[in-house]
């Protein structure tokens, strides 16, 4: 069955570093685009960032542009998310998602990522 | 990138129907027919209800039902059941981007 599984989240200090990952199975990584997505405690779905199913083409949304970077290894099946400069507004739980808004858009169960000093 | 406008909340009882807006722009919504609404439960992760305006996912029920019209989406739910309590977020294209709306919670009387 599909799965998505995201890692590499916890507690990292303003300014910090950290790297997301999210393991994908039971479908053919390399067919879709993929698409990070967040969510800060008790508010809203806040797209942050898009991938090709190639990688070729790469989008992010003007709150992380500069900051973040997206990208994926096929041939490891993942799916990473570099995120820099953290700032307390980036305190969310951070969703990883196949394909989002068609017939085979599937999700993770997200981790979550606090910043604090 | 702003985010698309939906009410906070709204309510019904069981067996009602009640409809949720999604108001975006011109670059938006009104330019793509790549609506999506989606379903969260608490802790949950969201669940698709709707994709490209008005197509229904396998497995999600007739109840629910998707239309455009300008810059404005919408969100049906008829037959209101408990099961379906839960924040509604509804979700556009935008071209080098996606944008979300703030979210509905929708509860049952």
């Amino acid at each position: 069955q599909v799965q998505l599984v995201e890692s590499g989240g916890g507690l990292v200090k303003p300014g910090g570093s950290l790297r997301l990952s999210c393991a994908a199975s039971g479908f053919t990584f390399s067919d879709y685009y993929m698409s990070w997505i967040r969510q800060a405690p008790g508010k809203g779905l806040e797209w942050v960032s898009y991938i090709s199913s190639s990688g070729s083409t790469i989008y992010y949304a003007d709150s992380v542009k500069g900051r973040f970077t997206i990208s994926r290894d096929n041939a490891k099946n993942s799916l990473y998310l570099q995120m820099n400069s953290l700032r307390a507004e980036d305190t969310a739980v951070y969703y990883c998602a196949r394909d989002i808004g068609s017939p085979d858009d599937y999700w993770g169960q997200g981790t979550l990522v606090t910043v604090s000093s | 990138q702003s985010a698309l406008t939906q009410p906070a909340s709204v309510s019904g009882s069981p067996g009602q129907s009640i409809t949720i807006s999604c108001t975006g722009t011109s670059s938006d919504v009104g330019s793509y027919n790549l609506v999506s609404w989606y379903q969260q439960h608490p802790g949950k992760a969201p669940k698709l209800m709707i994709y490209e305006v008005s197509k229904r996912p396998s497995g999600v029920s007739n109840r629910f039902s998707g239309s455009k019209s300008g810059n404005t989406a919408s969100l049906t739910i008829s037959g209101l059941q408990a099961e379906d309590e839960a924040d509604y977020y509804c979700c556009s294209y935008a071209g080098r981007h996606v944008v979300f709306g703030g979210g509905t919670k929708l509860t049952v009387l």
